[in-house]
């Protein structure tokens, strides 16, 4: 199993662009979500998905849209890049034990992309 | 909203001296997980709790969930410098919200 991979592993762009960080995963896991890492700021939540069809929004969304066709694919959209959206992106898979909730196991994370937006 | 304090945020300490990390959250749960990070890498899952009392050990680090205190310690007996990372605990929100929300993390330096 490859895990968790996103790409690209690097990004530049200019303020105003728009692009689609990539993330896949091969463990048939329902849970996926995107993160962003700033310094001194810990992880924070962008946006989730319960399973495929199924999105919600997480602690920091704005600027950003995803959508989940299929259970492999979870990809994150810069709509219009901002300079205050240069970050680390991660993602992550989780199984998803029950339908009431919880996990009984950790999330899974990629190995990051990391963003520049001039 | 689910907040989560980690503390200290930074720690520099001695080899072969025992420390603890605290991890407090504001609202209910029972289940916490601490991942570490080295320098310029992705999260590697350390810990996994899901009960009130959980406790866990791995080599020199143990963990552990107190959910009446809503507080999580993560214990490091006899650090080595190869324990020196970030460290970061994440609380799941309950109440169907399917949140895991991160603290800013812990980020440990061990002076040989």
């Amino acid at each position: 199993n490859a895990g968790v991979t996103q790409t690209p592993k690097f990004q530049v762009l200019k303020t105003g662009q728009s692009m689609t960080l990539q993330c896949a995963q091969d463990m048939n896991h329902e849970y996926m979500s995107w993160y962003r890492q700033d310094p001194g700021m810990g992880l924070r939540l962008i946006h989730y998905s319960v399973g495929a069809g199924i999105t919600d929004q997480g602690e920091v969304p704005n600027g950003y849209n995803v959508s989940r066709s299929t259970t492999e694919d979870f990809p994150l959209r810069l709509l219009s890049a901002a300079p205050s959206q240069t970050s680390v992106y991660f993602c992550a898979s989780s199984p998803r034990i029950s339908t009431s909730g919880g996990f009984s196991d950790t999330q899974y994370f990629g190995p990051g992309t990391r963003l520049t937006v001039l | 909203e689910l907040k989560v304090e980690q503390n200290p945020l930074f720690l520099s300490m001695q080899e072969g001296k025992n420390y603890t990390i605290y991890c407090n959250y504001s609202t209910t749960s029972d289940r916490l997980y601490w991942y570490r990070q080295d320098p310029g890498k992705s999260l590697e899952s350390l810990f996994v709790l899901l009960s009130n009392g959980a406790v866990k050990q791995e080599g020199r680090l143990m963990a552990s969930l107190d959910t009446k205190a809503r507080l999580s310690t993560l214990h490091i007996t006899a650090a080595v410098h190869d324990l020196s990372a970030t460290y970061f605990c994440a609380v799941e929100v309950m109440n169907r919200d399917d949140k895991i929300i991160f603290g800013k993390g812990t980020r440990l330096h061990i002076l040989p």
